[in-house]
C-alpha cells in the first residue's frame, strides 16, 4: 500500500460525458502528479501540482483539467469524453523535488463506450 | 516524446536466472529511477540512482548508470516468479521532477 488513494476504481461512461477522478496523496506529500496509461500511448505524464499550484504540464488535452485543493487532494476532470480516452489514470505523490521517488495510487480504470 | 527507452521489450526467463534490462535516454539528467508495475496496477518505486553515481544495489537489484552513453541497466539476480512484471526507467531531467516513462520491459519469470 503506497498511501495514495484514488477513487473511483472503475468508471464506465459514454462518449461526450464528463467525469472527475479523485486522488488523495500520501500524508505530508505536497506534489501530486497525474499519468495516463493506454495500450497505444504507454504511460504518459499529464500534469503536476505542488502545494496547490500547477508546476508542470505534459501531454494533457485541453478537454482535461486538474486542480489541487488546500487539503492537497487533487481532482482530474475529463470532459467531452472520446473512445480514445479509455485508459488507466494514475495519480502519484511525492514530497517534491527531483530526488524524491513518486508513490503511485492503484489507478482509476476509465472505459468510454 | 519518450525520454527513457527500455530494451528488450519483453524477456522470459526461468526462476533462478538473472534478468538484465537496459534503458537509454536522450538528454542530461539529474537522476534516474526504476519502477515496477504488476499488470494493471500502480507503479512501485524500486531504486533511484543519481547522475554522479555509477552503480547502486538494493537487495537483488543492481542498477548501473553511464552518463557518457546516456544509458542505465537494471539487473535482477536469482529471479523469482513474483518478479514477473513490467519494468520502467524514468530519467529525471535537470530542473524538473516529472517522470517521463519509456514503453517498459515486460519480464516473465517461469517457475
Amino acid at each position: 500500500d503506497s498511501g495514495v488513494t484514488q477513487t473511483p476504481k472503475h468508471l464506465i461512461t459514454a462518449t461526450g460525458q464528463r467525469v472527475t477522478l479523485r486522488c488523495s496523496p500520501r500524508s505530508g506529500d505536497l506534489s501530486v502528479y497525474w499519468y495516463q496509461q493506454s495500450l497505444d500511448q504507454g504511460l504518459q505524464f499529464l500534469i503536476q501540482y505542488y502545494n496547490g499550484e500547477e508546476r508542470a504540464k505534459g501531454n494533457i488535452l485541453e478537454r482535461f483539467s486538474a486542480q489541487q485543493f488546500p487539503d492537497l487532494h487533487s481532482e482530474l476532470n475529463l470532459s467531452s469524453l472520446e473512445l480514445g480516452d479509455s485508459a488507466l489514470y494514475f495519480c502519484a505523490s511525492s514530497a517534491g523535488g527531483e530526488t524524491y521517488e513518486q508513490y503511485f495510487g492503484p489507478g482509476t480504470r476509465l472505459t468510454v463506450t | 516524446s519518450q525520454q527513457g527507452e527500455e530494451d528488450p521489450q519483453a524477456l522470459s526467463i526461468q526462476e533462478g536466472e538473472n534478468a538484465t534490462m537496459n534503458c537509454s535516454y536522450k538528454t542530461s539528467i539529474n537522476n534516474l529511477q526504476w519502477y515496477r508495475q504488476n499488470s494493471g496496477r500502480g507503479l512501485v518505486h524500486l531504486i533511484l540512482i543519481r547522475s554522479n553515481e555509477r552503480e547502486k544495489h538494493s537487495g537483488r537489484l543492481r542498477v548501473t548508470l553511464d552518463t557518457s552513453k546516456k544509458s542505465s541497466s537494471l539487473l535482477i539476480t536469482a529471479s523469482r516468479a513474483a518478479d514477473t512484471a513490467s519494468y520502467f526507467c524514468a530519467p529525471i531531467l535537470h530542473n524538473t521532477d516529472k517522470l517521463i516513462f519509456g514503453t517498459g520491459t515486460r519480464l516473465q519469470v517461469f517457475p
